[in-house]
């Protein structure tokens, strides 16, 4: 059973550039969210979805954008790459009851911008 | 708003020593309480977790009480070892309700030989 993966592992970007990251779980989970990790910062909260079809900001959604067209993908992109989103990037998923079920997390993209 | 403070780390111990690791939570409600461990290179994963007041939660030899009147989930475990060097997040959220995890920041352990 693969749990969430992230992919990719490592990416290096100029600034200006765009990419997407993709997390795909395969427990059936309706709940996913993107994280970014920073030293000293914790964990902040960047967008997540409560289902197919639907997502919602988080505590730093700016420069960031999301898709959940299928229930087990949810894709992060950047539109155009700054220096401050320089990052470890982690997903994660949960089903939806009870409410207070863990989270299961992929192992994470680090996002280098040059 | 609800909000997890933990201590600052990096915590540096011995191996074999005591380890506490204080969290104390901020809360409009009923939450429930949860510790998350992040070894290197990899994402969290649920250490342990409590539902309600003085519950105890455990796992691998590690444990933390759900302290209502002290808000407070402090994670401790009476022997450390080496392989347990990691990082450490307190978090929060509520049975019903579709409410993000909150996290604390995070507290660095090594265990040094």
């Amino acid at each position: 059973n693969a749990g969430v993966t992230q992919t990719p592992k490592f990416r290096v970007l100029k600034t200006g550039q765009s990419m997407t990251l993709l997390c795909a779980q395969d427990m059936n989970h309706e709940y996913m969210y993107w994280y970014r990790q920073d030293p000293g910062m914790g964990l902040r909260l960047i967008h997540y979805s409560v289902g197919e079809g639907t997502t919602a900001k988080g505590e730093v959604p700016d420069g960031y954008n999301v898709s959940r067209l299928k229930k087990q993908n949810f894709l992060l992109g950047l539109e155009s790459a700054a220096p401050s989103q320089t990052s470890v990037y982690f997903c994660a998923s949960r089903p939806r009851e009870p409410g207070n079920s863990p989270l299961h997390f992929g192992n994470g993209t680090r996002l280098t911008v040059t | 708003g609800d909000s997890v403070t933990q201590m600052e780390g990096p915590v540096t111990l011995s191996e074999e020593a005591f380890l506490t690791i204080n969290c104390t939570y901020t809360a409009t409600g009923y939450p429930s309480l949860f510790w998350y461990v992040q070894y290197p290179g990899e994402g969290l994963q649920l250490l342990l977790k409590a539902t309600k007041a003085d519950d105890k939660g455990s796992n691998k030899g590690f444990e933390a009480t759900y302290r209502k009147e002290t808000t407070s989930f402090h994670l401790e475990k009476g022997s450390v070892q080496v392989s347990d060097s990691a990082v450490y997040f307190c978090a929060l959220n509520y049975w019903a309700g579709n409410t993000p995890l909150v996290f604390g920041k995070g507290t660095r352990l090594s265990v040094i030989a």
